[in-house]
């Protein structure tokens, strides 16, 4: 079956610090991989998504980037975070060319920034 | 340009009775329609899922109902239970790609 891991789970960073979350799929292969935000009181904003290795799509201009060195990792990264970039970080993958490409969520990270 | 709304951000049931959730789109382009529930500090499951060239899409106590020509589709729990207090996120897809709603926290009274 599959899996996804998102980590850390909570993240406590300052404002300019850098920051790395990393997201690993297991038992499937080729995936999506999608990186998703939820602001306080807001909805679920899709950030970045790749179809492959090396490939990433941005979807929102914004602080921060993301890579996928291997086929079933994705990274999302900033240089220096911001007030603003404070949210539940959500990694996704799905079955290219699925059905409905129903898309399976991973636990999410927390991340404030002071 | 939000391309997928939910414009109630809260809606309160008693148990036994019917929720409805609504959710309205500007994208002629999505072909899929997907719903997700969350729990606080959980990510998304999947919950149910509509085709665009459908109307209506049942599994158990959920049903979905998809009118394009108003782009609007909702979604129905009948019974509703405590359990289902959660956020819903109505989605829409293009090319792989989800674009969700604000979501819309429903809390189901014993």
């Amino acid at each position: 079956s599959q899996t996804i891991h998102q980590w850390p789970a909570t993240l406590v960073q300052p404002v300019g610090s850098p920051l790395s979350l990393e997201c690993t799929v297991e038992g499937t292969s080729n995936p999506n991989l999608y990186w998703y935000r939820q602001a306080a009181g807001r909805g679920l904003q899709l950030l970045f998504y790749s179809v492959g290795i090396g490939q990433i799509s941005s979807e929102v201009p914004q602080n921060l980037s993301a890579s996928r060195p291997q086929d079933r990792q994705f990274i999302l990264s900033s240089k220096k975070l911001l007030l603003s970039d404070s949210g539940f970080y959500l990694c996704a993958w799905g079955v290219p060319a699925g059905v409905y490409n129903e898309q399976f969520f991973g636990p999410g990270t927390r991340l404030t920034v002071l | 340009d939000q391309q997928v709304k939910q414009n109630s951000p809260s809606l309160s049931v008693q148990e036994g009775r019917i929720s409805i959730l609504n959710c309205d789109y500007t994208n002629s382009m999505f072909d899929y329609f997907l719903w997700y529930k969350k729990y606080p500090a959980e990510g998304p499951t999947f919950l149910i899922s509509i085709s665009s060239i459908k109307d209506k899409n049942e599994d158990g106590r959920f049903t979905v109902f998809l009118n394009k020509s108003a782009k609007h589709l909702s979604l129905h729990i009948v019974p509703s239970q405590p359990g289902d207090s959660a956020v819903y996120f109505c989605g829409g897809n293009q090319g792989g790609k989800l674009i969700f709603g604000q979501g819309t926290e429903l809390s189901v009274k014993p």
